[in-house]
């Protein structure tokens, strides 16, 4: 079946610090995928996306690219702020009408 | 554009008992689905509505059941409450649940239940 890992927390960076978080996935076919970010308290965001290989997905600095030949989908990010302290979710959706399948997150902690 | 609303945010009840969680999707999406999280098993899928109809379901008890109103607004229902039902119940709206450039879900802040 499908299935998402993602590599575990808690990930603790100083702000400025370069942050990395892997994530490869298991699907037959093309999914299309997700990462999606959870502050505490509150339900997920969407924070970028990519439905095709070597497409690159970006927003608020984060960037992640779909790579079909390591089925990877990495997140990153040049300089975090303390503010970026959140969990992160990586996800797929099968070719198909098909269900989120989440990994199971990662935590982030910043400090100032 | 509003987003995705959930009511309510906080409900405690007792084992046994049943509860109601509602959903109202962006406007225009037509299509929800219900998750449930939990610290030990993290997001797992309960279960889409499309048009009035489920469209897919996860496996979840038969004590988890929903449904979708003709404006899109939906509803879950758990019945007979267990302690292991404590959860955020996030619902999430999207387009249409196929095509690539619209199968993105939305989510709202999600109903935070507690089974004493």
């Amino acid at each position: 079946g499908d299935s998402v890992t993602q590599m575990e927390g808690p990930v603790t960076l100083s702000e400025e610090a370069f942050l990395t978080i892997n994530c490869t996935y298991t699907a037959t076919g093309y999914p299309s995928l997700f990462w999606y970010v959870q502050y505490p308290g509150e339900g997920l965001q969407l924070l970028l996306k990519a439905t095709k290989a070597d497409d690159k997905g970006s927003n608020k600095g984060f960037e992640a690219t779909y790579r079909k030949e390591t089925t990877s989908f990495h997140l990153e990010k040049g300089s975090v702020q303390v503010s970026d302290s959140a969990v992160y979710f990586c996800a797929l959706i099968p070719d198909s009408w098909g269900k989120l399948q989440f990994g199971a997150g990662t935590q982030v902690v910043v400090t100032p | 554009k509003a987003g995705v609303t959930q009511t309510p945010r906080y409900l405690i009840k007792t084992r046994g008992q049943q509860v109601t969680l509602s959903c109202s999707p962006i406007s225009g999406h037509r299509s929800v689905s219900w998750y449930q999280q939990t610290p030990g098993q993290g997001l797992q899928f309960l279960f889409e509505y499309f048009s009035e109809t489920q469209r897919n379901k996860g496996n979840f008890p038969g004590r988890f059941s929903g449904r979708q109103f003709s404006n899109s607004r939906s509803e879950m229902n758990v019945s007979t409450l267990e302690l292991g039902d404590s959860a955020l119940y996030l619902c999430a709206s999207r387009l249409t649940p196929s095509g690539r450039t619209s199968n993105e879900q939305f989510f709202g802040p999600g109903t935070r239940l507690t089974v004493l």
